[in-house]
């Protein structure tokens, strides 16, 4: 079965600073997907950014982007000008060829302005 | 844009009560979840469905059933609730091919049992 972690658990960031979040699995498929998604307070969670397990090139979108390190199992996420709409809960997500999903705990992640 | 709703946001119910949660989306996706969020253990799957009357267990489904009979909706069902139970449940779906695709969320139904 897969496992995900997110070591942090709370994070902060200076609004317009760079922010890291830290994220670790285990599968032993070889085909995967790696998510990020964000839950905004009192709001749906939505798909921030998602990485193919074969492909080498870390995914992009915009402030978002992710550095994978397949070989030891981490999918972090940094976030470029921080702005006080990213204020959320972040969870990272593995999913494996069978559909089977799984979530890390979360990092809440507070911006200062 | 896809809209996931959850017609109940906050709901406090006693214990011993049957209570129904309703999740509708509107993007005819055939796969549909139900997922329980508790602080510092994510997101864990209750039960999912993959088509219309069809239904698997996800990690969690003790004391939680689910029913599906049309493509939009899906409900979850507490038999006999409990305190723990309170939670907040998290209906979400996914359209044809899975692996991979993007799942939406609604925003979640934040349920007190007392």
């Amino acid at each position: 079965a897969q496992t995900v972690t997110q070591s942090q658990p709370e994070m902060s960031v200076q609004e317009a600073e760079t922010v890291t979040l830290s994220c670790t699995y285990d599968t032993s498929e070889s085909d995967y997907y790696l998510f990020w998604y964000k839950q905004p307070p009192s709001r749906q969670m939505i798909l921030v950014i998602r990485q193919e397990a074969y492909k080498q090139q870390n995914a992009t979108e915009n402030r978002f982007s992710v550095n994978f390190q397949k070989a030891a199992k981490s999918f972090s996420l940094k976030i470029s000008d921080s702005q006080l709409g990213d204020a959320a809960m972040y969870f990272c997500a593995s999913e494996d060829n069978n559909n089977d999903m799984r979530f890390g705990a979360g990092t809440r992640l507070t911006v200062k302005p | 844009d896809v809209k996931v709703t959850q017609s109940s946001r906050y709901l406090v119910k006693r214990t011993g009560e049957k209570v129904f949660l309703e999740c509708v989306q509107d993007m005819d996706h055939e796969n549909m979840f139900w997922y329980r969020q508790d602080p510092g253990l994510g997101l864990r799957l209750i039960y999912f469905s993959y088509d219309v009357k069809m239904k698997e267990k996800g990690d969690i489904p003790e004391g939680y059933s689910v029913s599906r009979e049309k493509k939009e909706r899906f409900s979850l069902i507490l038999e006999s609730a409990s305190t723990n139970q309170t939670s907040m449940y998290l209906c979400a779906s996914r359209g044809t091919g899975g692996f991979g695709n993007t799942i939406y969320f609604g925003e979640g139904s934040w349920l007190t049992v007392v």
